[in-house]
């Protein structure tokens, strides 16, 4: 399946600890891109990364993608309990403008 | 970035009825894109429409149960039709952008 995964599945930290989470995928991407979704609302976009380029920063977000592993990292710093949500990954692949998703990882910042 | 207004935000439903969701979009865009999310799961394409033609459907969602109208740039709607309590889930919209995509804040759909 084209389909990203994402580990881990569930994440539990404590404010101002790192959290990282991966994201590998099995077909030629365009671009990678990760998005927070609260509470079953809508979804946030984050960052997006392109495919020649291997790490992006975005204020406490990080993002390195490994095309030849076929991977991407999204690393929060210094987390807050405000970052408590599921993120996904998302990639575009060849010409269509359809997003293939991940499985996302819920995470818990607790205070 | 594009901004988007979707409603209801939430309803429930008595099953066998239709519900339809609104979308409108600040911006005129040329696609559109209709999830759904069932509880606890990540995003599931249902169908992207375009201005001006049938919207295009994904594997396992059929144009009778989820009819789609897109009637111009900045507007679409999707209808949930003849519901059951296996449709209860996230509804979102999504429209594409140069730095990624914005999504509708949701449509929370209860079949009882």
């Amino acid at each position: 399946s084209q389909q990203g995964e994402e580990d881990p599945q569930a994440l539990s930290i404590q404010e101002g600890e790192n959290a990282t989470m991966n994201c590998s995928y099995k077909t030629s991407i365009n671009n990678l891109q990760w998005y927070r979704q609260n509470s079953g609302r809508g979804l946030v976009h984050l960052i997006l990364i392109r495919s020649n380029e291997r790490e992006k920063h975005s204020g406490r977000l990080r993002v390195t993608l490994d095309t030849s592993k076929k991977s991407s990292s999204l690393l929060i710093t210094a987390s807050r309990a405000a970052d408590t949500a599921s993120y996904f990954c998302a990639f575009n692949a060849g010409n269509n403008r359809k997003l293939i998703w991940g499985l996302g990882t819920s995470l818990a910042v607790n205070p | 970035s594009a901004v988007i207004s979707q409603k209801p935000s939430r309803d429930i439903c008595q099953r066998g009825t239709s519900l339809t969701i609104q979308c409108q979009v600040d911006s005129q865009v040329t696609m559109m894109f209709w999830y759904r999310q069932q509880p606890g799961q990540s995003l599931t394409l249902i169908a992207t429409a375009n201005q001006g033609s049938e919207a295009t459907y994904e594997s396992g969602f059929v144009i009778d149960k989820f009819p789609i109208s897109r009637p111009n740039l900045t507007f679409s709607t999707l209808t949930v039709s003849n519901m059951s309590p296996e449709d209860s889930s996230i509804y979102l919209c999504s429209v594409g952008e140069n730095y990624g995509y914005t999504f509708g804040s949701g449509t929370r759909l209860t079949v009882v």
